[in-house]
């Protein structure tokens, strides 16, 4: 069965601090892997996603991801955080194909001090 | 095309009433989701459509719960005799299976029961 688990429910970064963001996973075949945004009362927004194509991912809004085979993580990062990056951030698998049922992480809330 | 669209965006039911949500998909896209948020926590997949036929529904999905996509285009889910624990967000996702895409999600349905 697919799982994914999100280390660390809230994260607080300073304004131009790296961020990163941990999300490991469980699945038995090859995965789809994604991260995802939501902004409060809003739905989600798709920042980036892995396909079995490259193992780095860059996605919108300077954040990138990289999926290791190995450690089963595809953690989320962003060189230098913006106040504007200060959402709630999921990570989510997908088992056969890209548009399939997800499977979400519990989710971490990222804070960004001035 | 403006994306997913769901109606209403906010619902507030007394318990015990019946409460209809909406969803349009994107328009060529045959697959939809409906998953349920609780705060602090992550989507839960609840059901899923491929044209108008049901093929998968969750354990989460109560024999209150009932949803539709009649012509294969947009989708209804209804609650009956609505419980205080079903306060939450419905969101609605789809995608096109022959397109191979990833899932798009609409702005969501808040549900608050008193």
């Amino acid at each position: 069965a697919q799982s994914v688990t999100q280390l660390g429910s809230h994260v607080s970064v300073s304004e131009g601090a790296l961020v990163l963001l941990r999300c490991n996973y469980s699945s038995s075949v090859p995965p789809y892997l994604f991260w995802y945004v939501q902004y409060p009362n809003q739905g989600l927004q798709l920042l980036l996603k892995y396909t079995s194509a490259a193992t780095l991912v860059k996605g919108i809004n300077g954040f990138e991801a990289e999926f290791k085979k190995s450690e089963t993580s595809f953690h989320l990062t962003k060189p230098s955080a913006h106040m504007s990056d200060a959402a709630e951030y999921f990570c989510a698998v997908s088992e056969g194909n890209q548009g399939g049922k997800l499977i979400f992480g519990q989710g971490t809330e990222l804070s960004v001090k001035p | 095309d403006t994306g997913v669209s769901q109606d209403p965006r906010h619902k507030i039911t007394k318990r015990g009433q019946n409460v209809t949500f909406r969803c349009d998909p994107i328009s060529e896209h045959n697959r939809l989701y409906w998953y349920r948020q609780t705060l602090g926590q992550g989507p839960e997949f609840l059901t899923y459509f491929q044209n108008e036929a049901q093929l998968e529904k969750s354990r989460l999905l109560s024999d209150r719960f009932s949803a539709e996509r009649p012509k294969g285009s947009f989708s209804t889910l209804e609650i009956q005799r609505t419980e205080q624990g079903d306060s939450a967000m419905y969101l609605c996702a789809s995608s096109s299976a022959v397109l191979n895409t990833e899932a798009f999600f609409g702005q969501g349905t808040r549900l608050t029961v008193v």
